[in-house]
């Protein structure tokens, strides 16, 4: 069964160095949301990717956060610099997206983030 | 007021127990919803996607009451397996991102 992938699973850090995590979808998948999962609460959409283009920014705190999918397939987030309140699990996920249905989002085993 | 809620839970249930949640979302244009499970420390996994009608899968049944706004899911005859964190997911229009709830964590007991 296809997967989505994704690196690393875990990364602890000191307060204001750069991260970067990596993301690649279901062969196929057009569609790429990045999600930051605090620990008790649901996942928020940082960004959503259609192909290489940017669809959704909005909740992106763009001052220390960076995403690039650049040729439509895989995709890297990158924080710089990063504070304490970033540690998160952070979620990659990726859809088919295909007119007409449900579109049904698949989720990668995400990357653990310490911020120390 | 958040866009989704979700009862937090935990819900604790003998094995062989009905256990329901519920789940109310604000924006009534959703028009895509869906529960997930999470096991501890894992990713969300898709569970089963909401109809308008009601759909079942085994012992799972999901409902939607879009006068209401919101969603349930009924597990039946729980099981230890079924431990974890249920998390609704709410999309408005096809295209749109996916609000999720802060779940709702079920611990099943022998």
């Amino acid at each position: 069964e296809a997967e989505v992938a994704q690196s690393p699973r875990y990364k602890i850090t000191e307060k204001s160095q750069a991260v970067a995590f990596w993301c690649d979808p279901i062969s196929g998948h057009a569609t790429l949301y990045w999600y930051r999962q605090i620990l008790g609460q649901g996942p928020e959409l940082l960004v959503q990717f259609q192909d290489e283009s940017v669809v959704d920014d909005s909740q992106l705190p763009k001052d220390r956060f960076s995403a690039e999918r650049l040729k439509g397939v895989d995709s890297t987030l990158k924080i710089q610099p990063a504070e304490l309140g970033d540690s998160a699990m952070y979620l990659c996920a990726s859809s088919l997206r295909l007119a007409g249905a449900v579109d049904t989002q698949y989720f990668g085993p995400g990357t653990r983030l310490t911020v120390l | 007021r958040k866009e989704v809620e979700q009862d937090p839970g935990p819900f604790n249930v003998p094995e062989g127990a009905t256990v329901a949640f519920n789940c109310t979302y604000s924006n009534s244009a959703s028009q895509s919803f869906f529960w997930y499970r999470q096991d501890c420390r894992k990713e969300p996994k898709l569970l089963m996607s909401v109809y308008s009608s009601g759909n079942e899968d085994g012992r799972f049944t999901a409902q939607l009451n879009r006068a209401s706004q919101y969603i349930s899911l009924l597990i039946r005859d729980s099981k230890l397996s079924d431990s974890a964190t249920y998390l609704c997911a709410v999309k408005v229009g096809n295209a749109g991102k996916s609000t999720f709830g802060d779940g709702t964590t079920l611990t099943v007991k022998p």
